[in-house]
Parts: C-alpha cells; structure tokens; sequence
C-alpha cells in the first residue's frame, strides 16, 4: 500500500523560510508526478506545484511562484518543498499527493502556521 | 485560471436519499473532471477521476457525470459513512482547480 507521511511544518513568522519533506513508502517514487496542495483554515484544497517522475517539468501556482521551490529525490523516496518569504495567507495544512491530473495517494498533512 | 463553481455549498439528507451535487466550469475543460471526498481533520479521497470513472475501491452508490463545463455528482443512496464535504477538481489547464465544497450532512 502506497503511503506519504509529510513533515516539517511548524510555526514560522512571516518572511521566515521553511522545508517540508514527504516520505513515500510502498510505492518507488520515480514512477509518480507529485504535487503539494494546501487547505486553508475552513477552505477548499488548493493546488500549488507539481514536478514530474525525472524533476524536468516543474509547474507553480502565481501565488507562490519565485518563492515555493519543489524537488524530489528519488533514491531517498522523498519530495520536498522549500518555501521563503512566507505570509500569514500560507497558513495551512500542507499535502502532498501523486498524480498529475488526479491525485490518487495523499499524505496526512503538515500544519505551516505564519504568524508573528 | 478555470473557476470551478459547486452547488448547493450545503445539503442536509436523510438515509437512503438521492444526492446530487453540480459543479460547473468557467471554460470548457471536456471530461478532465474529478471529485473528491473529505472528512473532518483527514485528506481529501479520490472518488471519481475523468468525470464518471470509479477509483478503485469506491463504491458503486458514487458516480459522476457530465463533459464541457457541466457536471454531476451523485450517492445513489446516501449511507451515514457519506457524511463529509465534496469537491470537484479540473485538470484542464494549470493551476489545477477545486471547487469550494459541498458539505453533506444527515438529516
């Protein structure tokens, strides 16, 4: 069974930086497109990045683009988001998901709280 | 960006009871459409991929329908474990999109 565990989020003050990690078990990633989606306190889920099987094809949404920064590492299983500049409209709970016009598998998520 | 528009936002059924949920696109994205389940504190849960196909393991009381910008979502007999909100999702184009939710609650 394909399972994603992300980690990393925490309380961080805006303009702070922060690095999420998603583990994948039970599956090798490099077969899978991944993605980050977030959801907002009361809010719908929100798509924000996405990189392909070999990391040649990376996709952001505008609003976190120049300051959200995806990768992947395939030997270790493992998919990372990098973000910077953050602002207290990132507060959410962060997801990663495989796919790439669906997401099949998710993660439980990590809660990123920007505040000062 | 594609604006994906759900109704009704709430709903309030009895057991055993049709539901049907709509979302409607703002530009055509053909059968590029798929619905998700969410309980409270968990991930959202794929039901339904490419408007009308059944995920694996789903059960067959949930369907999808639809194609251009109109689409229907439905629990053919609304059992207690439904209780939870739905969102449609469209891959057309990028940023992918979600609609803003139906929450589905029992009467």
């Amino acid at each position: 069974e394909v399972q994603l565990v992300e980690s990393g989020g925490g309380l961080v003050r805006p303009g702070g930086s922060l690095r999420l990690s998603c583990a994948v078990s039970g599956a090798t990633l490099s077969t899978y497109g991944m993605n980050w989606v977030r959801q907002a306190p009361g809010k719908g889920p929100e798509w924000l990045s996405y990189i392909s099987s070999s990391s040649s094809t990376v996709y952001y949404e505008d609003s976190v683009k120049g300051r959200f920064t995806i990768s992947r590492d395939n030997a270790r299983n493992s998919l990372f988001l990098q973000m910077s500049s953050l602002r207290v409209e990132d507060t959410a709970v962060y997801y990663c998901a495989s796919g790439y016009g669906y997401f099949d598998f998710w993660g439980q998520g990590t809660l990123v709280t920007v505040s000062s | 960006d594609i604006q994906m528009t759900q109704s009704p936002s709430s709903l309030s059924a009895s057991v055993g009871d049709r539901v049907t949920i709509t979302c409607q696109a703002s530009h055509d994205i053909s059968n590029y459409l798929n619905w998700y389940q969410q309980k409270p504190g968990k991930a959202p849960k794929l039901l339904i991929y490419d408007a009308s196909n059944l995920e694996t393991g789903v059960p067959s009381r949930f369907s999808g329908s639809g194609s251009g910008t109109d689409f229907t979502f439905t629990i053919s007999s609304l059992q207690p474990e439904d209780i939870a909100t739905y969102y449609c999702q469209q891959y057309d184009n990028l940023p992918r999109t979600f609609g803003g939710g139906t929450k589905v609650e029992i009467k």
